[in-house]
């Protein structure tokens, strides 16, 4: 089965600075896609960002960044000039092959916390 | 816009009664999912469904059933509800794996 380690269950981070968030997974597939996703207190799910496993490149989506190491299955959230509406929680999620019906299994979670 | 609409979104129960969280998309998605997120903690797949008329258990499914009779609807039964049961859950839906879940805003349910 796979699962997915998020090792810092709290970071903080000074408002426009930069903070890197760790994930590590375990999978015997080659086949896959990892998402960051981001819960505010309001605890809707919103997806962040989204890395293709077959895809070298670092996905980025403005502030947000991965780098993704697949060799050593490790999948890092970086966000740069941090916000004060950056404050979440985030979950680092995985999920194989490309039928739908596969399930997302999701990191335990990381509480962001941005200090004005 | 509506995507995915939880009802309700918050409920109290007693121990022992029993309830239906709604869950409705209006993506045309044919797979969807029931996860619960206890506090500070991920979240966990309850059960999902590939289509209408197929569901499947997930990783806890005990103490709760789903039935999935058009593409559009996936409702969550509680029956006999406990203590155990006192989380969030949240409801999704996907077409693609490529392009992760649509989640639902949330339903907060106490068991007291």
């Amino acid at each position: 089965a796979q699962t997915v380690t998020q090792s810092q269950p709290e970071m903080s981070v000074q408002e426009a600075e930069t903070v890197t968030l760790s994930c590590t997974y375990d999978t015997s597939e080659s086949d896959y896609y990892l998402f960051w996703y981001k819960q505010p207190p309001s605890r809707q799910m919103i997806l962040v960002i989204r890395q293709e496993a077959y895809k070298q490149q670092n996905a980025t989506e403005n502030r947000f960044s991965v780098n993704f190491q697949k060799a050593a299955k490790s999948f890092s959230l970086k966000i740069s000039d941090s916000q004060l509406g950056d404050a979440a929680m985030y979950f680092c999620a995985y999920r194989y092959g490309d039928n739908a019906g596969n399930m997302l299994t999701f990191g335990g979670g990381t509480r962001l916390m941005v200090k004005p | 816009n509506a995507g995915v609409t939880q009802t309700p979104k918050f409920r109290i129960l007693k121990i022992g009664q029993s309830m239906t969280l709604q869950c409705a998309q209006d993506m045309n998605h044919n797979y969807m999912y029931w996860y619960r997120q206890d506090p500070g903690m991920g979240l966990k797949l309850i059960y999902y469904s590939v289509g209408a008329g197929i569901t499947d258990k997930g990783e806890v499914p005990n103490g709760y059933n789903v039935s999935r009779s058009t593409t559009e609807d996936f409702p969550l039964r509680l029956e006999l509800a406990a203590p155990s049961q006192t989380s969030v859950y949240f409801c999704a839906s996907s077409y693609s794996s490529r392009f992760g879940y649509t989640f639902g805003s949330g339903t907060r349910l106490t068991v007291v």
